[in-house]
């Protein structure tokens, strides 16, 4: 089993449907985070979940909300998307300590807003 | 300015050269760095991380951070077809670059 799992792998949606994107870590890690990768584009961190506090990039519409209700578990809900959405989400975990801050990735959801 | 900046390349070595990737960030106080590798159609993977001045060696990478010149780069030695990918750098693991595309020839 991988340590950052997220499901639906793709996922293919209308500009008027609402979905979820999971994202579940089995690492044990304190702090959870959403990337959006868009070809061409630096990959681009929408949210952080880390010690109990979000933080959010202020560039990230409204139209995506993300919740967490315990450490290990992470979801992206998406509503009334634009085909401009359409990209790699990628979920990805760490541990924040005095140590360091390295990430781990998920495989990636696969968005196609049509 | 870009928070991260790499080339975007793409980047073609022989089997066996050393592939030198770069990247240069923009914030001074700028603490940690990362190397990711990303093959296509895959999610980044961890290389190597860097956190003080000086050279990092793994294997057969190298990564070595300039905090002065503000810049971070990445040798491969001994390069191998499996290395081709796309190399992401990213600073204090909030701001990526846009990668750099790595092709080694067989």
């Amino acid at each position: 089993e991988t340590g950052v799992t997220q499901t639906p792998r793709h996922l293919v949606m209308g500009m008027t449907n609402k979905k979820s994107l999971k994202c579940e870590q089995h690492l044990g890690h304190n702090a959870m985070y959403w990337y959006k990768q868009s070809a061409k584009k630096p990959l681009e961190l929408m949210f952080v979940y880390s010690l109990e506090e979000r933080v959010e990039n202020n560039s990230v519409p409204s139209r995506f909300s993300p919740e967490c209700p315990n450490s290990s578990h992470l979801f992206l809900h998406l509503h009334t998307l634009q085909p401009e959405d359409s990209a790699l989400y990628l979920c990805a975990s760490s541990q924040v300590d005095h140590s360091g801050n390295t990430i781990y990735f998920g495989e990636g959801s696969w968005l196609t807003v049509v | 300015q870009k928070e991260v900046e790499q080339n975007s390349g793409p980047l073609s070595v022989p089997e066996g050269a050393i592939a030198s990737l770069n990247c240069t960030y923009s914030d001074r106080g700028s603490q940690s760095f990362f190397w990711y590798r990303q093959y296509s159609g895959k999610s980044p993977e961890l290389i190597m991380s860097i956190y003080s001045n000086g050279d990092k060696e793994d294997g057969r990478f190298t990564a070595q951070l300039n905090k002065a010149s503000q810049y971070v780069s990445l040798l491969i030695r001994d390069s191998q077809p499996s290395d081709s990918a796309t190399y992401l750098c990213a600073v204090n693991q909030f701001y990526f670059g846009t990668g750099t595309s790595l092709t080694v020839i067989p």
